[in-house]
C-alpha cells in the first residue's frame, strides 16, 4: 500500500532524554514536513525538506533536529532542549514543493513522564 | 505573513442540519486553499481544495468557494451526519517564488459534533 507511516503511535519520554520519531513514505514525494499539534493551536511547522540532504527550519525548530538521508525517510529527534515536548506530531509529504496538497501520516503522540 | 482565521468552535449540530464553518485568510500572493478533516487520534485528510479565484472545491457533500474579493473559503454542507463529527482545518499554500517557499499555513481548527 502507498502511504506515510509514522512510528511509534505513542511514545513516552523521560526528562532529559532524546527521542526519535520515524516517518517513512513510499509515495515518491519530494517534500516532507514535520508539524506539531497542540489543542486549540492548529498545526505549527517544525522542519521541512524539499529534497534529499536538504532541510530548513520552520516556525518552531528550537529543541528539534531532523535528517533527510533518503527520499523515503525524514526522522525527527526531540532533544532535551525542547522544554515542552508533550504534543501530537504529524509528518506530511507533498508531491512537489508548492501548490500541491499535503498528505499526512497518522501521527505520534509524545508524552513526557 | 500569511494567516488563516477560522470561526470559533466547538460547533454542535443535530443530524441533517446545515453546516457552515467560516474561514478567512491573509496572503500577499495568490494562494491555493484547502480544507482538511481530522478524526479523533488520526492524521489529517484532505477534504477539498481550490487553486484560483471562484473555483469551487467539493467532496462528500462538502463545498467551499474561493472568494478573492472577501478573502474567504467557507466550508458548507447541506445535511450533516453523525459521522461528520471531527476537527476541520482551513489551510493555504502560497505559490513558491521570490521570498516564498510555498509554506502551508493552517487555521486553528474547528471542532464539529453532530448529534443523532
Amino acid at each position: 500500500d502507498g502511504g506515510i507511516t509514522q512510528s511509534p503511535k505513542y511514545l513516552f519520554r523521560k526528562e532529559g532524554q532524546n527521542v526519535t520519531l520515524s516517518c517513512e513514505q513510499n509515495l515518491n514525494h519530494d517534500a516532507m514536513y514535520w508539524y506539531r499539534q497542540d489543542p486549540g493551536q492548529g498545526l505549527r511547522l517544525i522542519y521541512y525538506s524539499q529534497i534529499v540532504n536538504d532541510f530548513q527550519k520552520g516556525d518552531i525548530a528550537e529543541g528539534y533536529s531532523v535528517s533527510r538521508e533518503k527520499k523515503e525517510s525524514f526522522p525527527l529527534t526531540v532533544t532535551s532542549a525542547q522544554k515542552n515536548p508533550t504534543a501530537f506530531y504529524l509528518c506530511a509529504t507533498r508531491l512537489e514543493f508548492g501548490v500541491t496538497e499535503a498528505f499526512f501520516g497518522q501521527g505520534t503522540r509524545l508524552t513526557v513522564v | 505573513g500569511d494567516s488563516v482565521t477560522q470561526m470559533e468552535g466547538p460547533v454542535t449540530l443535530s443530524e441533517e442540519a446545515f453546516l457552515t464553518i467560516n474561514c478567512t485568510y491573509t496572503a500577499t500572493g495568490y494562494p491555493s486553499l484547502f480544507w482538511y478533516v481530522q478524526y479523533p487520534g488520526e492524521g489529517l485528510q484532505l477534504l477539498l481544495k481550490a487553486t484560483k479565484a471562484d473555483d469551487k472545491g467539493s467532496n462528500k457533500g462538502f463545498e467551499a468557494t474561493y472568494r478573492k474579493e472577501t478573502t474567504s473559503f467557507h466550508l458548507e454542507k447541506g445535511s450533516v451526519q453523525v459521522s461528520d463529527s471531527a476537527v476541520y482545518f482551513c489551510a493555504l499554500s502560497e505559490v513558491p517564488g521570490g521570498t516564498s517557499y510555498g509554506k502551508l499555513t493552517f487555521g486553528q481548527g474547528t471542532i464539529l459534533t453532530v448529534h443523532p
